[in-house]
């Protein structure tokens, strides 16, 4: 079973800065099966990259991801304030799919 | 617009059982697999079952093996999940979700719906 570990926990940023969120993966994801999602308090979450790369529609261009194998990251640029929430990668290769932990992006 | 609406959550006792409904609209509900994801209180999300497009298939976590069931009916946009033997441990939001791919089931999900919440406890 794949595990995916998140880096950091939490993060504690400005509105208009920029941040990489960490997701390592045990072993090799397959044909970069690797989504993100946000999830903002008291909501569902929602898909924000697929396919390691590729943005869900209605996405803005300020969210970019990358990576392949097992080392995956989602960037943020000018963060504003409806950005702040949780932030979950997700394998979905394989069975069991498996969800990171999450990070936390928190407004300084 | 997608949408899809979970219900039949409740306070249930440890060892009761429930089945939760996912009706879904907006788009052509046999042409996509669906999953159901849950969310404990305070907590990440974990991967329960996913159910083919034509139903025949599905994939359980092994913390649910045995106890959940998954099912669709795909004559009335319906998504279900059977749960039984419940435990404290189950306690948790319960999404609808459905597949990113119209021609496989990918296991990635691009629309979820609000959720429902079951309690286990006495």
């Amino acid at each position: 079973e794949i595990v995916l570990t998140q880096s950091p926990g939490t993060l504690s940023v400005s509105p208009g800065e920029s941040v990489t969120l960490s997701c390592r993966a045990s072993q090799s994801v397959s044909s970069s099966f690797l989504a993100w999602y946000q999830q903002r308090p008291g909501q569902a979450p929602r898909l924000i990259i697929f396919g390691a790369s590729f943005r869900a529609t209605g996405i803005s261009d300020r969210f970019s991801g990358s990576g392949s194998g097992t080392d995956f990251t989602l960037t943020i640029s000018r963060l504003e304030p409806q950005d702040f929430a949780v932030y979950y990668c997700q394998q979905y290769g394989s069975t069991p799919v498996i969800f990171g932990q999450g990070t936390r992006l928190e407004i300084k | 617009e997608v949408h899809l609406v979970e219900s039949g959550g409740d306070l249930v006792q440890p060892g009761g059982s429930l089945r939760l409904s996912c009706a879904a609209s907006g788009f052509i509900f046999k042409q996509y697999a669906m999953t159901w994801v849950r969310q404990a209180p305070g907590k990440g999300l974990e991967w329960v079952s996913t159910i083919s497009r034509d139903g025949r298939d599905t994939y359980d976590a092994d913390s649910v093996k045995g106890r959940f069931t998954i099912s669709r009916d795909n004559s009335n946009n319906t998504l279900y999940l059977q749960v039984n033997s419940l435990r404290a441990e189950d306690t948790a939001v319960y999404y609808c979700a459905k597949d990113l791919a119209s021609t496989m089931t990918s296991f990635g999900s691009d629309h979820w719906g609000q959720g429902t919440l079951v309690t286990v406890s006495s």
